[in-house]
């Protein structure tokens, strides 16, 4: 079964800093994994998502991901924090995709804070 | 506008008694989920269904139940049977035939508080 770990429960950075989110991913069949973001008392907004098209994948709001097979890894980066990225960080796998009765499996997310 | 509206967006109940949370959502999508987010946990899934009158049990289903019976609406309704019911439930929705691989659209969410 799919299933991702995020590295660390709470990440803070200063403001123009890289901002780096882990997460590593466990799947048996090439997956698609996804970025989303959550802000206090909100529901999550997608990020980004990997389908396997490209392995550098650009998203909303200037973060990208990379998505490395060798190191099962789908790290989230942004060259240069703002104030308004502090929120919560899920990573996301699906669960067989070439299923139509797959699902969504979450992280226990990252939460993002930008110092000043 | 096309989206997903929850309500109500703070619910207090009484020990021993059932809610019901509120889904709707115009985006014309076949898929439908529930989800509970407790702090540090990230998001456990409830229930979900892929078309109308029919629904599968998550991961987390144990107290709670739901209904399909329009396409739009997917209410979930916390029993006295669920004995830590105080969390944020989120609600989401998607196109079935790309359930895996396309975005999941997500409500802003219901806060429950048990008194």
């Amino acid at each position: 079964a799919q299933s991702v770990t995020q590295l660390g429960s709470h990440v803070s950075v200063s403001e123009g800093a890289l901002v780096l989110l882990r997460c590593n991913y466990s799947s048996s069949v090439p997956p698609y994994l996804f970025w989303y973001v959550q802000y206090p008392n909100q529901g999550l907004q997608l990020l980004l998502k990997y389908t396997s098209a490209a392995t550098l994948v650009k998203g909303i709001n200037g973060f990208e991901a990379e998505f490395k097979k060798s190191e099962t890894s789908f790290h989230l980066t942004k060259p240069s924090a703002h104030m308004s990225d502090a929120a919560e960080y899920f990573c996301a796998v699906s669960d067989t995709p070439d299923s139509s009765a797959s699902k969504i499996i979450f992280g226990s997310g990252t939460r993002l804070s930008i110092r000043p | 506008d096309g989206g997903i509206t929850q309500s109500p967006k703070y619910l207090f109940r009484k020990e021993g008694q059932n809610v019901t949370l509120s889904c709707e959502q115009n985006l014309n999508h076949d898929a439908m989920y529930w989800y509970r987010q407790d702090p540090g946990q990230g998001l456990r899934l409830i229930y979900y269904s892929q078309i109308v009158n029919d629904f599968q049990k998550g991961d987390i289903a144990e107290g709670y139940s739901v209904s399909r019976e329009k396409k739009e609406s997917f209410p979930l309704t916390v029993t006295s049977a669920q004995k830590n019911p105080t969390a944020f439930y989120l609600c989401a929705s998607t196109f079935a035939d790309r359930a895996s691989t396309d975005t999941q659209y997500f409500g802003p969410g219901t806060r429950l508080t048990v008194l």
